[in-house]
């Protein structure tokens, strides 16, 4: 089915652990956003990538890192995880920059 | 800067009672794009309806509708004769491109927890 994949759906962490929250989409889309959603909250922009090879941050990026080599997957990286970063995690992306917006499923990481 | 408000948090109703969530948005930007998305408790995110900045006609779909006011900064949602499953968040949110970027940027509100009860 075509739209983004993200993987794994949930994952609990000890804190200095790291680990890699993956996102694919299968639609060409040029833009990929990470997002996070503290309880309560709205979602806040981690990262984001207007292309393969291209990344830039968002209004929350510290304690993560991105990559993307090519136009299909934009995985998010946890160094050293840290309570703070529980959360629950979206991936999206976009062809037109401004609309249509096609979101992944979640990933609900917990760091204990 | 960009800003979308939700000032309800929460909000419980009975079925079949209609029910408005407000949210009020800002941006200096002329062209912009505003969304609702429905949040069930499985946890994904549902896209429900997008409205252009140059486009203030009110929408209708099923039970849902839409009153989209340039003057007043709001997009509002309805729901008419509420239902138990519409019970979810639903969010707004506001799309604008970064200055000389085809970038553009998805800003949230905190959401309103909608209950509805049987």
């Amino acid at each position: 089915n075509a739209g983004v994949t993200q993987t794994p759906k949930f994952r609990i962490l000890k804190i200095g652990q790291s680990m890699t929250l993956q996102c694919a989409q299968d639609m060409n889309h040029n833009y990929m956003y990470w997002y996070r959603q503290d309880p309560g909250m709205g979602l806040k922009l981690i990262y984001y990538s207007v292309g393969a090879g291209i990344t830039d941050k968002g209004e929350v990026p510290n304690g993560y890192n991105v990559s993307r080599s090519t136009t299909e997957d934009f995985p998010l990286r946890l160094e050293l995880a840290a309570p703070s970063q529980t959360s629950v995690y979206f991936c999206a992306s976009t062809n037109t920059g401004q609309f249509g917006y096609t979101f992944g499923s979640g990933t609900r990481l917990t760091v204990v | 800067a960009q800003k979308v408000t939700q000032a309800q948090t929460e909000i419980s109703v009975v079925e079949k009672e209609d029910v408005t969530l407000d949210c009020v948005y800002e941006t200096r930007d002329t062209t912009y794009y505003l969304f609702w998305y429905k949040q069930p408790p499985s946890g994904e995110l549902v896209f429900l309806i997008r409205r252009n900045s140059f486009d203030e006609q009110n929408e209708i779909s099923g039970r849902y509708s839409w009153n989209f006011q340039k003057s007043t900064s709001s997009f509002n949602f309805t729901i008419t004769a509420s239902q138990v499953v519409d019970s979810a968040v639903y969010f707004c949110a506001l799309s604008v491109r970064d200055r000389g970027s085809t970038l553009g940027r998805l800003y949230f509100g905190r959401g309103t927890q909608l209950t509805v009860w049987p």
